[in-house]
């Protein structure tokens, strides 16, 4: 049974540059795509963005400009770099596996606070 | 991008009771349409995919319909853990877009 752990810094300033980590227990990458989604306080879902296990992207042209995801297949880790990070990007960043076009399971959710 | 429209956006409701919340996309979807349940502090979990399949494990109550730009959750008889919040969800197109949620309370 695939889990998803993730980890990264809380508490950003604006500019700074959102990092988090997702490790796969359980599977591996050859389990179709990979995805971050975020929920602001109080608010609904926004799909990041995903990568496969070769390491093809796609990203939300609302934050592509911003985005990077990439994977390391040694360690079994995928990652979410967000730069130029303002409060509008507070919000629990969750890390998924999309599997039959669905999205299961997820990680237990990460808050990142952006604040001055 | 598909919008995808969820209604109502809360609803009070007793066990017991039959609730049904619907969600419109704004384009055809075929039946690419998945019901997440989430309840507080915790991540989404799928209940329903392809608009009607029952994802393992989750209680017959739950059922899903529609295809195309109108579906449909139902929860036949509503139990006291099922209060939580429902997002639908579209996977014909990227990027992938959730409904705004519908929040469901304990009348």
């Amino acid at each position: 049974q695939v889990q998803l752990q993730q980890w990264g810094a809380g508490l950003l300033k604006p500019s700074e540059t959102l990092s988090l980590t997702c490790a796969v227990y359980g599977g591996s990458f050859s389990d179709l795509y990979w995805s971050w989604i975020r929920q602001p306080p109080g608010k609904g879902l926004e799909w990041i963005g995903e990568i496969n296990h070769s390491g093809s992207t796609n990203y939300n042209p609302s934050l592509k400009s911003r985005v990077t995801i990439s994977l390391d297949t040694s360690k079994n880790h995928f990652s979410l770099k967000l730069n130029s990070v303002t409060a509008a990007d507070t919000a629990v960043y969750f890390c998924a596996r999309e599997h039959y076009d669905r999205f299961d399971p997820w990680g237990q959710g990460t808050l990142v606070t952006v604040s001055s | 991008d598909i919008q995808m429209t969820q209604s109502p956006s809360s609803l009070s409701a007793s066990v017991g009771d039959r609730v049904t919340i619907t969600c419109r996309a704004s384009q055809s979807i075929s039946t690419y349409l998945n019901w997440y349940q989430q309840k507080p502090g915790k991540a989404p979990e799928v209940l329903i995919y392809e608009a009607s399949s029952l994802q393992s494990g989750v209680p017959s109550r739950f059922s899903g319909s529609g295809s195309g730009t109108d579906f449909t959750l139902t929860i036949s008889s509503l139990q006291l853990e099922d209060f939580a919040t429902y997002y639908c969800q579209q996977a014909y197109s990227a990027p992938r877009t959730f409904g705004r949620g519908t929040k469901l309370e304990i009348k």
